[in-house]
């Protein structure tokens, strides 16, 4: 079974500043997709960035990138420049090809301190 | 374009009564499903649909019902509360994936059963 683990449960990082979560994620699997997930106060559930394994080029979204090692099965998000709302809960998910399930990680709360 | 709904926004249960929280998506997707979410465990599969009349379970189904009579409607029933089932529910759907497609979540439902 797929495990996805998030070691950092909180990281904080002063307004304008860089800050990296950390994902770690365990499969057998060679084709797969890996997610980040930002939950605000608001508890709603927003896609942040999406991997495809197959892809060795690391996706962007603006001010959010991703190193994925997929030899080292990990899988980190950088937000740069962080603003005031970047502050939420971040959660890193996993999928397997053709799976019909999200597995996630535990949760890295982030703070952004103005 | 109302996206995926969730009703009620809150609830509290006493152990043994039974309820039905309800989810429905405008997007005529064939894929939806009901994650639960715990402190310290992120989300985890309850049940899953991939079309009317076709339901599947997750990672923790016990204690969840669910059925698929339409499109649009994917509703999950708590037949006996328990104490082990306060939580944060939230529903989600997409298109049936053929490569990854995005999960769109609702806003959840938080239950504490007392």
């Amino acid at each position: 079974a797929q495990t996805v683990t998030q070691s950092q449960p909180e990281m904080s990082v002063q307004e304008a500043e860089t800050v990296t979560l950390s994902c770690t994620y365990d499969t057998s699997e060679s084709d797969y997709y890996l997610f980040w997930y930002k939950q605000p106060p608001s508890r709603q559930m927003i896609l942040v960035i999406r991997q495809e394994a197959y892809k060795q080029q690391n996706a962007t979204e603006n001010r959010f990138s991703v190193n994925f090692q997929k030899a080292a099965k990990s899988f980190s998000l950088k937000i740069s420049d962080s603003q005031l709302g970047d502050a939420a809960m971040y959660f890193c998910a996993f999928k397997s090809q053709g799976a019909q399930k999200l597995v996630f990680g535990q949760g890295t709360r982030l703070t952004i301190n103005p | 374009n109302a996206g995926v709904t969730q009703t009620p926004k809150f609830q509290v249960l006493k152990t043994g009564q039974s309820m039905t929280l309800q989810c429905a998506q405008d997007m005529n997707h064939e894929y939806m499903s009901w994650y639960r979410q715990d402190p310290g465990m992120g989300l985890r599969l309850i049940h899953y649909s991939v079309g009317a009349g076709i339901t599947d379970q997750g990672e923790v189904p016990n204690g969840y019902n669910v059925s698929r009579s339409t499109t649009e409607d994917f509703p999950l029933r708590l037949l006996s509360a328990a104490p082990s089932q306060t939580s944060v529910y939230f529903c989600a759907s997409s298109y049936l994936p053929g490569g990854s497609p995005p999960l769109h979540f609702g806003n959840g439902t938080r239950l504490t059963v007392t």
